[in-house]
């Protein structure tokens, strides 16, 4: 069985603020992909990163990065200085054996 | 390279109406995955589909649904007599192996059912 946990269901922050969201994951596959998505309010899904169960080096991407912990199973998400147009909601996945679990999303809201 | 195309992108239907959401997969990609998406709630798995086969419906309503990945043609996911709570954001993906392997996961744009 696979299960995500995004504890977090809302977060707000005022612009130029750094946030993480967490991610935290169980899954009994030795091999396994896990990912970001945004869902912004027009409701599509944006493809942030994919990190495959053997590669724990962290990345960063603009503004964006990501730490990926084996040993704690979670895979956690970084936006620095963050801008009006991060508000959506954003989704930890993990793709296992024949399916992609999501996790219920962290509703994330920058002020202005 | 087209991603994964869904259509339509918005549909109504009426209490008792049927509703047909396609999702044709990116080219070369055999398989296929279906979820939905309730208002305010995270995406829940319903079906994982090869060519013409069901691999995994452990997601899938009992009664009403159902879904199709032929060897011509879009995958189809099928509501018969549809409700209200029907009403939903269905999200179709689909990959080139049973795990992504290279490659993200691709997801379609979604089709919105309203059901009125």
């Amino acid at each position: 069985a696979q299960k995500v946990t995004q504890a977090q269901t809302e977060i707000s922050v005022v612009e130029k603020e750094d946030v993480t969201l967490d991610c935290v994951y169980e899954t009994r596959d030795t091999t396994y992909y896990l990912f970001w998505y945004k869902q912004p309010p027009s409701g599509e899904l944006v493809f942030l990163i994919r990190r495959n169960s053997f590669d724990e080096q962290n990345e960063i991407s603009g503004r964006y990065s990501w730490n990926f912990q084996k040993s704690t199973s979670s895979f956690n998400f970084t936006i620095t200085a963050s801008q009006v147009v991060d508000s959506a909601v954003y989704f930890c996945a993990l793709w296992g054996y024949q399916k992609v679990t999501f996790g219920t999303g962290t509703k994330l809201q920058v002020i202005p | 390279n087209a991603g994964v195309m869904q259509n339509p992108r918005h549909l109504v239907r009426r209490r008792g109406q049927e509703a047909r959401l396609r999702c044709s997969p990116m080219k070369g990609h055999s398989h296929v995955y279906w979820y939905r998406q309730l208002p305010e709630e995270g995406l829940k798995f319903m079906v994982y589909l090869q060519k013409e086969n069901i691999i995994d419906e452990s997601g899938m309503p009992k009664e009403r649904f159902s879904a199709e990945f032929p060897k011509e043609g879009p995958s189809i996911l099928r509501i018969q007599q549809v409700v209200r709570g029907d009403s939903a954001a269905y999200f179709c993906a689909s990959s080139p192996l049973e795990r992504t392997g290279g490659t993200e996961a691709f997801f379609g744009q979604g089709t919105r059912l309203t059901v009125v």
